[in-house]
């Protein structure tokens, strides 16, 4: 069955250093890979998508890769803030209405 | 208005109530979602609907009954809902049909506890 993985259950950083997060995904070929914050009691908001064949997207201080050789996605936020405290979500979306949602990692960014 | 505006955020309710969630979008997506969250885990897809028609049901029990009454709406009826069930309902729309992979907008959810 199809399965993401997203590297860690939280991950501890401190102010002003680069927050590297994993994106791990089997048994799919996603035609497009989101990432999504969710803040607590909230819904999702979307921050990026990058194609199956595109390895690099940049936004401001974040930028996402997506190697679909080893079936993994990494995100960076860099020069990280308080405020980027979140959770982060991974999705995979193939053509049609299906997104699939990994189990975030939870970022805490210490002043 | 980029918003989609679910009612109510909170709901209790015993199992033997009928209750209803519901979303609102006026963006013009045509594409509206259900999906369910436990904490701590990810969003579990639930409903679709494409152009006002039920387009995915993820097997859902029928204690849960969708309804698309129009482009802008989307409704969820809940009955003889098990404490199980208990969860935070998110209500997503996208622009199209669903063919690009363009993004979800969720609403804010309507956090349901079953007594």
């Amino acid at each position: 069955s199809q399965k993401i993985e997203q590297n860690s259950e939280a991950l501890n950083i401190q102010e002003g250093k680069t927050a590297t997060l994993t994106c791990n995904y089997t048994n799919y070929s996603p035609a497009y890979l989101q990432w999504y914050r969710q803040d607590p009691g909230r819904g999702p908001v979307f921050l990026l998508l990058i194609r199956e064949n595109e390895k690099e997207k940049r936004k401001e201080r974040l930028k996402v890769t997506f190697d679909t050789t080893l079936k993994q996605s990494l995100f960076h936020i860099t020069a990280s803030q308080p405020a980027d405290s979140a959770t982060y979500l991974c999705a995979l979306r193939g053509g049609g209405f299906k997104t699939i949602f990994g189990a975030g990692t939870r970022l805490f960014v210490k002043a | 208005d980029t918003e989609v505006t679910q009612t109510p955020k909170h709901l209790v309710m015993g199992m033997t109530n009928k209750k209803s969630l519901k979303c609102e979008q006026h963006m013009g997506h045509r594409a509206m979602y259900w999906y369910k969250q436990k904490a701590k885990k990810p969003p579990e897809l639930m409903f679709v609907y494409s152009y006002e028609k039920l387009s995915i049901n993820e097997s859902v029990p029928s204690r849960f009954s969708p309804e698309c009454p129009n482009s802008s709406l989307l409704n969820l009826h809940l009955h003889a809902l098990q404490p199980e069930d208990s969860a935070l309902y998110l209500c997503a729309s996208s622009q199209t049909d669903g063919k690009r992979g363009e993004k979800l907008f969720f609403g804010s959810g309507t956090q349901l506890s079953v007594l």
